[in-house]
């Protein structure tokens, strides 16, 4: 079956850097996206990791390991802006079709 | 570009009552998808098109939903008749191959 788990709330300080973990079970798989929501409001992209290995944008990094179906968003310097859920979702393969997970809560508190 | 353009921004609707959700995908982009979000099930693919033709509808939920996309920059998303569990953010979202999607900013449908 498919299946994506991640943490469903996550608190951080401003400044400080926090890591989002995404494990991921699917059917097929092409890569991984990463999206940032805010409340209210639609979904918008971060990142697409293919291979292996880290990626660095920014302040965001994502990180994705297929052998192990694990994949994190590394968050730096953070900001009262990031507050938001973030949001996994492996390309499974057929017609793009991506699985969401539910999504991880961060607030980030001054 | 403006971006996905979605309408209604929310529809309130008595039950049994028809919906019609519309979508104007980002011009170029050739893939266009409908998702419905709620807090307990999170982001669902209900339909996608490529090229104007539905590739995957498993996802739409029964006979009550159709979607249709007649040209590239125009789709429907119905709901023939509402049911108050069908209450949710219904976004559509559009892409060109394999890159990322980007979002309308949804509709906000409540059935009362």
């Amino acid at each position: 079956g498919q299946n994506i788990d991640q943490p469903t709330e996550m608190t951080a300080t401003e400044g400080a850097i926090v890591q989002i973990n995404c494990t991921y079970q699917t059917s097929g798989f092409n890569g991984l996206f990463w999206y940032q929501q805010h409340a209210g409001e639609a979904p918008t992209f971060l990142s697409y990791n293919v291979l292996d290995g880290l990626e660095e944008k920014g302040r965001f990094s994502s990180f994705l390991s297929r052998s192990k179906g694990y994949s994190y968003l590394l968050l730096k310097e953070l900001q009262m802006k990031d507050s938001a859920s973030y949001l996994c979702a492996p390309d499974a393969g057929n017609n793009r079709k991506l699985i969401w997970g539910l999504g991880t809560s961060l607030a980030v508190n001054p | 570009d403006a971006g996905v353009i979605q309408s209604p921004r929310h529809e309130v609707t008595e039950m049994g009552q028809e919906v019609t959700l519309r979508c104007k995908p980002i011009s170029g982009h050739n893939s266009l998808f409908w998702y419905r979000q709620t807090m307990m099930r999170g982001l669902e693919l209900l339909i996608y098109f490529n090229n104007n033709v539905p590739i995957d509808d498993s996802g739409m939920p029964e006979d009550r939903f159709s979607a249709k996309m007649p040209n590239a920059s125009f789709s429907t998303l119905k709901i023939q008749p509402s049911e108050p569990r069908d209450s949710a953010v219904y976004f559509c979202a559009s892409g060109q191959g394999v890159t990322e999607a980007f979002f309308g900013q949804g509709t906000r449908l409540t059935v009362v």
